[in-house]
């Protein structure tokens, strides 16, 4: 299996909602990563995640939550964005320093 | 710090033509990877090659060719014999070996290059 899962593929959120992205891998890599990819922009790394702790935040703003609860898992917890944060976010996974697999994205619309 | 260009925003072609995509790079590190990744309207991106700093032979993958050239920082990216299926983004991209390892892999993406492929 070398899929990289999202889900939802598609979230519209009000301001003032609470949602979660979700990002699941089984093959076995240590390192997983959320990227934020604007239309017509390429991907800007938000977080690294490594043996299950966070190992990079890009100043990412705390409305922003990652948390890894497993090896298998990433969740992007999202809480009172802003219309400027919508935008495609994909979430990877790596062996280490190696090619990273990206799944497919979630579209976020932020109304 | 480090950086990639891509200076062709968007490249049209029409079926069968080679087409070449440009790359180059900015880094202080004498050991770095370099990457691209295919982008279709599906929007996963989808790993096409990896290549460290100390390898400069060029690889050919059927219709995919890549030159690597540490003289001018390049790592252009052609395709022969385009076809349709080969329209998509393509984004090339650079990880320092400081960012590179047990922790993961920090990726720096070039603007991207779409290209279009008519029948």
């Amino acid at each position: 299996d070398t899929e990289v899962t999202q889900t939802p593929k598609h979230l519209v959120m009000g301001m003032t909602n609470k949602k979660s992205l979700k990002c699941e891998q089984h093959m076995g890599h240590r390192a997983m990563y959320w990227y934020k990819q604007k239309a017509k922009k390429p991907p800007e790394l938000m977080f690294v995640y490594s043996y299950e702790k966070l190992s990079i935040n890009e100043s990412v703003p705390s409305r922003f939550s990652p948390e890894c609860p497993n090896s298998s898992l990433l969740n992007l917890h999202l809480h009172a964005l802003q219309p400027e944060d919508s935008a495609l976010y994909l979430c990877a996974s790596s062996h280490k320093g190696e090619k990273l697999f990206f799944g497919s994205g979630t579209q976020l619309s932020v109304l | 710090a480090q950086k990639v260009t891509q200076a062709q925003t968007e490249i049209s072609v029409v079926e069968k033509e080679d087409v070449t995509l440009d790359c180059v790079y900015e880094t202080r590190d004498t050991t770095y990877y370099l990457f691209w990744y295919k982008q279709p309207p599906s929007g996963e991106l989808v790993f096409l090659i990896r290549r460290n700093s100390f390898d400069e032979q060029n690889e050919i993958s059927g219709r995919y060719s890549w030159n690597f050239q540490k003289s001018t920082s390049s790592f252009n990216f052609t395709i022969t014999a385009s076809q349709v299926v080969d329209s998509a983004v393509y984004f090339c991209a650079l990880s320092e070996a400081g960012m590179s390892g047990e922790y993961g892999n920090k990726l720096v993406f070039g603007a991207g290059t779409i290209l279009r492929v008519k029948s």
